[in-house]
């Protein structure tokens, strides 16, 4: 069975600092991709960056990278330079790309970040 | 997110009502992904629809709850006689083409009173 697993259910990050949020995930498939989302307090769900994988540089989208080890099964979310509004609920998801997965996808619990001032 | 829009942003409803939740995804797209997410949970898979089709409904629970997405209209989810453990945010996702992320709508926040 898949399962992806987030350890830290809260973190705490001085702002203009780097932060990881750290993500694993459990599947027997071998092609499959890899997910963060932000979810704020106005609770809506933001996709932030996507791991293929196959892919094999890690992802990177503006301040936000991913540090895919894949024999270690983890997805780690690397924040640069956290600003106040980085502050909200972060989401680990996987989806199998083929076999009896229609595409959806599978999340963690979340990490709750607070930027401190 | 203004690409798929769900409605009401928020619905109460008393213990035995019945719940429509209703989701349009983005102009173009026949599919939609609905999630449930408790309280201080993240979100789990319920149904996969297509248009005038269900194709994976092995997240929905087997009983008071129904999916549809019609030929015309929104996609319905449809919650039954709910009672306070229905009580999460639903939200639906599709999947735009070219891109690997999910969209997700604003979700709806239902509370069952």
């Amino acid at each position: 069975a898949q399962k992806i697993t987030q350890t830290q259910p809260g973190m705490f990050v001085q702002e203009k600092e780097a932060v990881t949020l750290d993500c694993t995930y459990d599947t027997s498939d071998q092609s499959y991709g890899l997910f963060w989302y932000k979810q704020p307090s106005s609770g809506e769900m933001i996709f932030l960056i996507y791991q293929g994988s196959y892919d094999e540089q890690n992802a990177t989208e503006g301040r936000y990278s991913l540090n895919f080890q894949k024999a270690r099964k983890s997805a780690n979310l690397v924040i640069s330079a956290s600003q106040l509004g980085d502050s909200a609920m972060y989401f680990c998801a996987m989806r199998a790309n083929y076999g009896g997965s229609q595409g959806n996808l599978i999340f963690g619990k979340g990490t709750k970040l607070s930027v401190k001032p | 997110n203004a690409g798929v829009m769900q409605n009401p942003r928020h619905l109460v409803r008393r213990r035995g009502q019945e719940a429509r939740l209703r989701c349009s995804p983005m102009k173009g797209h026949s599919h939609v992904y609905w999630y449930r997410q408790l309280p201080e949970e993240g979100l789990k898979f319920m149904v996969y629809l297509q248009k005038e089709n269900i194709i994976d409904e092995s997240g929905m629970p087997k009983e008071r709850f129904s999916a549809e997405f019609p030929k015309e209209g929104p996609s319905i989810l449809r919650i039954q006689q709910v009672v306070r453990g229905d009580s999460a945010a639903y939200f639906c996702a599709t999947r735009p083409a070219g891109s690997y992320g999910y969209t997700f709508g604003s979700g709806t926040r239902l509370t069952v009173v």
